[in-house]
């Protein structure tokens, strides 16, 4: 089962920053969290990760609460080709030394003109 | 450099019959996990490749078994496809099988189980 919740869906007006929460109050330590996109059930497309500290890429920002029970993935000026399913993702241990990717329902940003 | 690639992109098989499944990693990549995508749910995480040797499995029956080859390429194999096994399957590509390791994902591979 995922450990996050996110909520199922947001509006965000064109050239204003968006703001996804999501949470995840059962995450262990060393679990990262992850979040990518999908357009259109194309493949999923990687935004960010962090484990503890904030992150910034050219893509986006993920602020991660201290506690690690929750982040905020921040994309500075939304476009309409930013609307897609985004998943906040928590990748847990899968055996022998691998992890995967446990994706739940993900939040379907939708940019408005 | 090459992303992920799959193949083929589309295809119609009839319950019971067999499918190969394709996936080439990302050049420098030699773990390969593959996920299944049903339609309006997130992708489900079916089992993991890492030099040549499976490593890692979702909640999937054993008549989904995969490969990989020394080329890190790698391949999924569904026996006896029922209705449900109608989906996108995906593949993705990392650098290697620890937690901080980026998975990057291919276009995918629709199948419909008739």
């Amino acid at each position: 089962d995922a450990k996050t919740t996110q909520p199922p869906s947001m509006d965000c007006a064109e050239g204003r920053a968006a703001n996804l929460p999501c949470n995840h109050s059962t995450i262990s330590g060393n679990e990262y969290v992850y979040w990518y996109r999908q357009i259109h059930s194309q493949g999923p497309q990687y935004i960010i990760h962090g484990l503890k500290n904030n992150e910034t890429n050219e893509m986006a920002s993920l602020i991660i609460t201290e506690d690690r029970k929750s982040s905020t993935l921040i994309l500075p000026h939304a476009t309409l080709r930013d609307t897609a399913v985004y998943y906040c993702i928590a990748k847990t241990y899968s055996g022998a030394g691998s992890y995967q990717l446990t994706f739940g329902k993900g939040t379907k940003l939708s940019v408005i003109p | 450099e090459t992303g992920v690639t799959q193949s083929p992109t589309h295809l119609i098989k009839t319950r019971g019959q067999q499918v190969t499944l394709r996936c080439s990693s990302q050049s420098g990549h030699n773990t390969v996990s593959w996920y299944q995508q049903a339609l309006g749910q997130g992708p489900q995480f079916i089992f993991q490749y890492y030099r040549e040797e499976e490593n890692g499995r979702g909640n999937f029956p054993p008549r989904f078994s995969g490969l990989q080859f020394p080329n890190y390429s790698s391949e999924l194999n569904v026996n006896a496809l029922e209705l449900d096994d109608s989906a996108l399957y995906l593949c993705a590509s990392s650098l290697g099988q620890g937690a901080g390791e980026t998975q990057y994902f291919g276009p995918g591979t629709r199948l419909l189980v008739l």
